[in-house]
């Protein structure tokens, strides 16, 4: 089955534990990205990969670190979370950018 | 001039009735106009999705309207349905000639149908 998946699905941390949500898609896809969701501000883009150890900077980057070793793998790395990263996390991949997104089922966090 | 404003936040509609969710851009530049609907614990996924060589499509229930002067996108649902219940997120693309820019999406509308 085609799809993204991501680990773990719900993360209770305490402020400066790092840590890392894992992401990965079975379907080939070169693009790949991580959104967090908040209320009233929608979608918003963290960082992105067009591919294998090219990523970029989205919207709200700060305090985020990304990897893309394999094409398939996109963990999103939290060195010293903070209260204001408590959110909704989503991995979306899809062949090229702009393309139809396919999201995973989201990973909420909260940071204490 | 990247952002996507959607409206209204949430809405609340009786079986049956429509559902209008409505969209505004700045950036001219955009030709991919995508609707994702997101239920409760689950990921958004994409619903319906136009181009600005029309000002119309429809699928089923859903239509997106596409008013290229407005800059302004709308989604309907007709004969809205309990199941349709969920977050709908509007987004935004542009083509730069060799490769199409990231999506940019809207605040979202949470669309709550009473039976």
């Amino acid at each position: 089955e085609a799809q993204v998946t991501q680990n773990p699905r719900y993360l209770i941390t305490v402020t400066g534990k790092k840590l890392t949500v894992t992401c990965s898609q079975n379907m080939n896809h070169e693009y790949m990205s991580w959104y967090r969701q908040d209320p009233g501000l929608g979608l918003r883009q963290i960082y992105y990969s067009m591919n294998v150890e090219v990523t970029d900077k989205g919207d709200v980057p700060e305090g985020y670190k990304v990897s893309r070793k394999e094409k398939r793998n996109f963990p999103l790395i939290l060195e010293s979370p903070s209260p204001n990263q408590t959110s909704l996390y989503f991995c979306a991949s899809s062949f090229y950018q702009g393309q139809t997104q396919y999201f995973g089922p989201g990973t909420r966090l909260l940071v204490l | 001039q990247q952002q996507v404003k959607q409206s209204p936040q949430s809405l609340i509609v009786q079986k049956g009735g429509i559902s209008i969710i409505n969209c505004a851009y700045e950036n001219t530049a955009f030709d991919y106009f995508p609707w994702y609907q997101q239920f409760p614990g689950k990921g958004p996924a994409l619903l319906i999705a136009i181009r600005p060589d029309v000002s119309e499509k429809k699928e089923g229930r859903f239509t997106i309207s596409f008013n290229k002067s407005a800059k302004q996108f709308s989604l309907h649902i007709m004969d809205s349905q309990p199941g349709d219940s969920a977050t709908y997120f509007c987004a935004a693309a542009y083509y730069s000639g060799t490769s199409y820019g990231k999506l940019t999406f809207g605040q979202g509308t949470i669309l709550t149908v009473h039976p």
